[in-house]
């Protein structure tokens, strides 16, 4: 497709439950971003991959909160157990990786995942 | 501590210049600043980029002091299609760890 695309839109999932969270960033795009964002605030920055590394985690909210990235493509967020605080849009972005400004290395979002945790 | 701080509201007649200021104390000579929008049920969308100076392009210009400390985004002559959030964004332009949305400010432009 010609931009990130995320599934599923939206989920719904009792407390306590696993969910898994897919998205697929623009072809080529090295870099890929996951940010939360909660109903009525600013988004909050969770991971980022390199190719298939994330060199810092240290933004996911608890350790119910993982991230893969394979093939340098599609990557999964996972959150184990969850709870009623989890419930937040969920937007994924990529980008090139370009070192000059205002060039390229600007971040495309998808549509995100919208989570709700009974 | 947040990284980045942005008035929550503005309000601006149709065909009025906007300007949007986002302080930055802390930013970190790697740093770039970065300019988003947001519409409601979307994820949010570039404008512009900026390191120093000014920088303009079509649709909006980045006004950036010598100390990098603060910056203001300017949109001239909004119409009502421009009512949306806008973030401004402090982080490098590669190795993007920690990146920081501001608060976001919501504008609300009135007929």
């Amino acid at each position: 497709g010609a931009g990130v695309s995320q599934s599923p839109s939206n989920k719904v999932t009792e407390k306590g439950k696993d969910v898994e969270l897919r998205c697929d960033p623009i072809s080529g795009h090295t870099a890929l971003y996951w940010y939360r964002q909660s109903l009525g605030q600013g988004l909050e920055f969770l991971i980022y991959f390199q190719g298939n590394s994330a060199p810092d985690k240290s933004g996911l909210p608890s350790d119910r909160f993982s991230a893969e990235r394979t093939g340098g493509s599609v990557s999964t967020l996972t959150i184990q157990r969850t709870q009623q605080e989890d419930s937040a849009v969920y937007l994924c972005a990529s980008s090139l990786v370009v070192r000059l400004a205002g060039v390229g290395n600007e971040q495309f979002f998808g549509p995100g995942t919208r989570l709700t945790v009974l | 501590l947040a990284k980045t701080t942005q008035p929550i509201s503005m309000d601006s007649y149709e065909g009025q210049e906007v300007n949007i200021t986002c302080s930055h104390n802390n930013i970190a000579t790697n740093d770039y600043i970065t300019w988003y929008q947001q519409f409601p049920s979307q994820g949010p969308r570039f404008i512009i980029q900026g390191y120093k100076t000014k920088v303009t392009n079509e649709v909006a210009s980045l006004f950036i002091p010598a100390d990098r400390k603060s910056s203001t985004l300017s949109l001239p002559r909004v119409s009502l299609s421009d009512t949306a959030v806008y973030y401004c964004l402090v982080g490098p332009l590669t190795g993007a760890n920690n990146l920081f949305f501001g608060t976001g400010t919501r504008l609300t432009v009135i007929p």
